[in-house]
């Protein structure tokens, strides 16, 4: 399986809103409503973000949402925030019944 | 609160099979709603999901790695293990243990343990 496609890198200033892509096939995200989206500082434990897409688990700011169109899903992090400065990473269950990882994006926050 | 935590040897030697066990605690490892299962890092690289299992045994692996992953679980000590055999420099990661809810490779995450595989 091939991991899902992510830009690099994505950066904004404080206040801004960035948005984050995460690009598979009809086998993963486009044929499946379980794309999640972890968050994960320098040294620190990956954080789940967003579960089935669009939803915030308890405790995450209402500042991120997530969204998918076709094969392609998205997070949105409005008001950015220096704390908001870290790894992103998009999974998606797939039809081989496993999961798979984007290659992750770096939120630079300038 | 469920907690996960990793343990197993830091240093594996080349061709030989790495063990890793993940402890529960602060709840239930027999559960019909998640599975159990290993998401490993090799170092300043990104997130590679393993395998996983449910509480029942049935096992779902990567088929990058599925001739050498043996996932398991041990209900009556609350924890499930990971076997890699025949490692290589590219097993060197940090090994995560994760709990697994309906649609997502993991909620709940044990704090990493890192293996690194010497020649």
């Amino acid at each position: 399986q091939s991991a899902l496609t992510q830009p690099a890198s994505v950066s904004g200033s404080p206040g801004q809103s960035i948005t984050i892509s995460c690009t598979g096939t009809s086998s993963d995200v486009g044929g499946y409503n379980s794309v999640c989206w972890y968050q994960q500082h320098p040294g620190k434990v990956p954080k789940l973000m967003i579960y089935e897409v669009s939803n915030r688990p308890s405790g995450v700011s209402n500042r991120f949402s997530g969204s998918k169109s076709g094969n392609t899903a998205s997070l949105t992090i409005s008001g950015l925030q220096a704390e908001d400065e870290a790894d992103y990473y998009c999974s998606s269950f797939t039809s081989s019944i496993t999961y798979v990882f984007g290659t992750g994006t770096k939120v630079t926050v300038l | 609160q469920l907690q996960l935590q990793e343990s197993g040897p830091g240093l594996v030697k080349s061709s030989e099979t790495l063990s890793l066990t993940c402890s529960v605690s602060g709840g239930s490892l027999i559960s019909s709603s998640h599975n159990w299962g290993w998401i490993r890092q090799p170092p300043g690289e990104g997130l590679e999901w393993i395998g996983s299992i449910s509480y029942s045994g049935s096992t779902y692996y990567n088929p990058s790695l599925k001739s050498r992953l043996t996932i398991s679980v041990d209900t009556s000590n609350s924890r499930f293990s990971l076997k890699v055999s025949s490692v290589t420099a590219a097993d060197t990661a940090i090994y995560y243990c994760t709990r697994l809810p309906n649609g997502s490779p993991g909620d709940v995450w044990g704090q990493g343990t890192t293996v690194t595989v010497s020649s």
